[in-house]
C-alpha cells in the first residue's frame, strides 16, 4: 500500500491556460473525491467517483473544471482557461465504500495562476 | 445540509498541557463526524471517528473526542500535549449524502 498520490505537486501556469492534474488512489478502493483547499479554509468537496461513475459534483464547481475515472483507477482533474481565483490546493482522497468510510488523502498539488 | 463550525482558528499551548478543540455541527439527519490532522507538508490523516454507540471516542496518539448529540458538539481533546502535535485540525462531518464537510481548520501550536 504505497497510499494515495498526486502528480503533479506543484504547477504555475498563465490564466487563460488549461491544466490537468492526477490522483492515484489506493489500488482496493472504490471511491475517489477531489477537493480544493485555500488559505485559511478547509478542503471544499468538487467532486466524487464510485467505480468510474462521477455521482455528484459541487454546484459551486464550474463548467471550466471536469474530471473522469475512465477505468476506475486513476482519475483526473482539468481546469480550463484557468483564472488567477483557481490557485488552491487540489486534494485528492480515496476510499473504500462504507457508511463512516475513512478517507485516505494525497498530498495536493498546488496551483498558482498567474 | 450540514456545516462544521471550528470556533477556534489557533490554539497556542504549553507542552504537557491539555488541549481541547472545538468543532460544532449543525445537520437535520443523523451524522457521522471525523476529525483529521495535517502536519506540515503532508496530507490530511484521520485522528478518530464517531458512527454510533458510545459517545467517547478514542484516536491515534492520544487524542479523544466526544460527540454530544444535544449541543450537536464534537471535541476534541488531548490531556498532554506534544511538540509533534502542532499541526493544522479538521472536523468534518457526513450526513446522508457521501459528501464530506469540512471545517475551516484549528491551528495548534505547542509551545516548548
Amino acid at each position: 500500500d504505497t497510499g494515495v498520490s498526486q502528480d503533479p505537486r506543484h504547477k504555475i501556469t498563465k490564466r487563460g491556460q488549461n491544466v490537468t492534474f492526477r490522483c492515484d488512489p489506493i489500488s482496493e478502493h472504490n471511491r475517489l473525491y477531489w477537493y480544493r483547499q485555500t488559505l485559511g479554509q478547509g478542503p471544499e468537496f468538487l467532486t466524487y467517483f464510485q467505480n468510474e461513475a462521477q455521482l455528484e459534483k459541487s454546484r459551486l464547481l464550474s463548467d471550466r473544471f471536469s474530471a473522469e475515472r475512465p477505468k476506475g483507477s486513476f482519475s483526473t482533474l482539468e481546469i480550463q482557461r484557468t483564472e488567477q481565483g483557481d490557485s488552491a490546493m487540489y486534494l485528492c482522497a480515496s476510499s473504500q465504500a462504507s457508511i463512516g468510510e475513512t478517507q485516505y488523502f494525497g498530498p495536493g498539488t498546488r496551483l498558482l495562476v498567474l | 445540509a450540514q456545516s462544521v463550525t471550528q470556533l477556534d482558528s489557533q490554539v497556542p499551548v504549553f507542552e504537557e498541557a491539555p488541549v481541547e478543540l472545538r468543532c460544532n455541527y449543525s445537520s437535520s439527519v443523523s451524522v457521522y463526524l471525523f476529525w483529521y490532522v495535517q502536519y506540515p507538508n503532508q496530507g490530511l490523516q484521520l485522528l478518530l471517528k464517531y458512527l454510533s454507540g458510545s459517545t467517547l471516542v478514542k484516536g491515534i496518539n492520544g487524542f479523544e473526542a466526544e460527540f454530544n448529540k444535544s449541543q450537536t458538539s464534537f471535541h476534541l481533546r488531548k490531556p498532554s500535549v506534544h511538540i509533534s502535535d502542532t499541526a493544522e485540525y479538521f472536523c468534518a462531518v457526513k450526513g446522508t449524502g457521501n459528501q464530506f464537510y469540512f471545517g475551516t481548520g484549528t491551528s495548534l501550536t505547542v509551545i516548548p
